[in-house]
């Protein structure tokens, strides 16, 4: 498809259990981005990365979060032993170039139910 | 941390009318800013941008103002359609890579 897509779009997840996020970005983009968007919020970053390389991991609230892109391509983002406050929207964004005054494209997110 | 804040989180307005939504900045460095259009169960969409080296920019039916004094930016929308019903996002990258967004306005139109 042409847009970012996300799997899967939704996730019920029981506490303590370990789930995987996929997003596909757009072919071509060389910037891709993971955020977390609350219920009634707004989305705050995660974790950048240029091709294959994370360059800011600044925003994953703890080390339970874990994301990848090994092949500069599809990102994974992982949550391990999950708890209740995991429970949110996560929503993957590409860009085309590595600059960082350009716009970001989002995918559909993959809503997290942790119970 | 950046902080970009919106001075209206609900917005109702008759069809056809014109909207304006409200969004403040904190940080005087950031030199790109967003507007996004979020529907339910669905990812923020791009709707326009404006660079801080601009005042205003005008899209399709969008105008989006911006005050660097007061740090002040600004969503108009012409002839709001029921369409036009969502959550409005916007968003400054200032140092770094990643965006800050503000909390969002939710408008509705009113047909």
């Amino acid at each position: 498809g042409a847009g970012v897509s996300q799997s899967p779009r939704y996730k019920v997840a029981k506490r303590g259990q370990d789930v995987a996020l996929r997003c596909d970005p757009i072919s071509g983009h060389v910037s891709l981005f993971w955020y977390q968007q609350a219920l009634g919020q707004g989305p705050e970053f995660l974790t950048y990365f240029q091709n294959e390389a994370q360059l800011d991991k600044s925003g994953l609230p703890s080390d339970r979060f874990f994301a990848e892109r090994p092949e500069g391509s599809v990102s994974t983002l992982k949550i391990q032993r999950t708890q209740q406050e995991d429970s949110a929207v996560y929503l993957c964004a590409s860009s085309l170039a590595g600059t960082s005054r350009e716009t970001q494209y989002f995918g559909p997110g993959t809503r997290l139910l942790v119970l | 941390g950046e902080s970009v804040g919106l001075h209206l989180p609900t917005l109702s307005v008759q069809e056809g009318d014109n909207s304006i939504i409200n969004c403040a900045y904190s940080n005087s460095a950031s030199d790109y800013f967003i507007w996004y259009k979020q529907e339910s169960g669905k990812g923020p969409q791009f709707i326009i941008d404006i660079r801080s080296n601009m005042d205003k920019r005008q899209g399709q039916r969008v105008t989006v103002l911006l005050n660097k004094t007061v740090k002040h930016l600004s969503l108009q929308i012409a002839a709001t359609q029921p369409g036009d019903s969502a959550v409005y996002f916007c968003a400054e990258n200032g140092a770094g890579n990643q965006f800050y967004f503000g909390t969002g306005t939710s408008l509705t139109v009113i047909p």
